[in-house]
C-alpha cells in the first residue's frame, strides 16, 4: 500500500518561502508522477504540478515563476519550494501520486496546511 | 485552460434516493477515452478517486456510485445515498498538462 507524508513548516512568513517534502512509502518511485495541490481554507483545489522520478516537471502557469518541484529518488521524496508567498498562499498543501502522464490521481497524503501570516 | 464546471454547488437528498452531480468541460476531454475522473471529499480528509476515464470505478469504491459522459458532459450518480457518501465531491480532467478541478458539489442528507 502506498502511503505519503507532508512535512514542513505550518507558519511563514509574508515574501519568505514556503518548502515541503513528501516522503513515499511503499510501492514503486520510479514510475510514477508526483504532484502537489492545495486547497485555501473553505474552498476547492488547485494543481501546483508534478515531477517524474527523471526529474521533469510540469507546473501551473499562474504559478509556475514561483515554483519548483524536486526530487530525490533514493529517500523515496519529492518537495515543493513556493517563493514570495502572500496571504493568498495559505491552504492545505497535498502531496499525491498521478498514476500516469496522462492519468488520474490515486493516493494522497493526508495534507498539511500551511499559514501564510507575519 | 481546461474550465470545469460543476451543478449544482450543492443538493440534499433522502437517504435511500438517487444523487445525481453533472460537470461540464469548456473543451472536450475525449482523446481514446475521457480523460476525466471524479474526488469523494469528506471534512477533514484528503480527496479520494471514486472514478476515473469518466466510467471506470476504482477498486473498493462501492457499485453505487457511478460516471457516465463523453466530450464536454458528465455525469456522477449515486445510485442510493447512504449516511457515509455525505461529502462534496469533485469532477477534474487530466487531458491538459495543466490539470484543472470542478468547483465542488456538496451532497447532504
Amino acid at each position: 500500500q502506498v502511503q505519503l507524508q507532508e512535512s514542513g513548516p505550518g507558519l511563514v512568513k509574508p515574501s519568505e518561502t514556503l518548502s515541503l517534502t513528501c516522503t513515499v512509502s511503499g510501492d514503486f518511485f520510479t514510475s510514477y508522477y508526483w504532484t502537489w495541490i492545495r486547497q485555501p481554507p473553505g474552498t476547492g483545489l488547485e494543481w501546483i504540478g508534478y515531477i517524474d522520478s527523471s526529474g521533469r516537471t510540469n507546473y501551473n502557469p499562474s504559478l509556475k515563476s514561483r515554483v519548483t518541484i524536486s526530487v530525490d529518488t533514493s529517500k523515496k521524496q519529492f518537495s515543493l519550494n513556493l517563493t514570495s508567498v502572500t496571504a493568498a498562499d495559505t491552504a492545505v498543501y497535498y502531496c499525491a501520486r498521478e498514476v500516469a502522464l496522462t492519468g488520474p490521481v490515486d493516493y494522497w497524503g493526508q495534507g498539511t496546511l500551511v499559514t501564510v501570516s507575519s | 485552460d481546461i474550465v470545469m464546471t460543476q451543478s449544482p454547488d450543492s443538493l440534499a437528498v433522502s437517504l435511500g434516493e438517487r444523487a445525481t452531480i453533472n460537470c461540464k468541460s469548456s473543451q472536450s476531454v475525449l482523446s481514446s477515452s475521457n480523460y476525466l475522473a471524479w474526488y469523494q471529499q469528506k471534512p477533514g480528509q484528503p480527496p479520494k478517486l471514486l472514478i476515473y476515464w469518466a466510467s471506470t470505478r476504482e477498486s473498493g469504491v462501492p457499485d453505487r456510485f457511478s460516471g457516465s459522459g463523453s466530450g464536454t458532459d458528465f455525469t456522477l450518480t449515486i445510485s442510493s445515498l447512504q449516511t457515509e457518501d455525505v461529502a462534496v465531491y469533485y469532477c477534474q480532467q487530466y487531458y491538459s498538462p495543466l490539470r484543472t478541478f470542478g468547483q465542488g458539489t456538496r451532497v447532504e442528507i
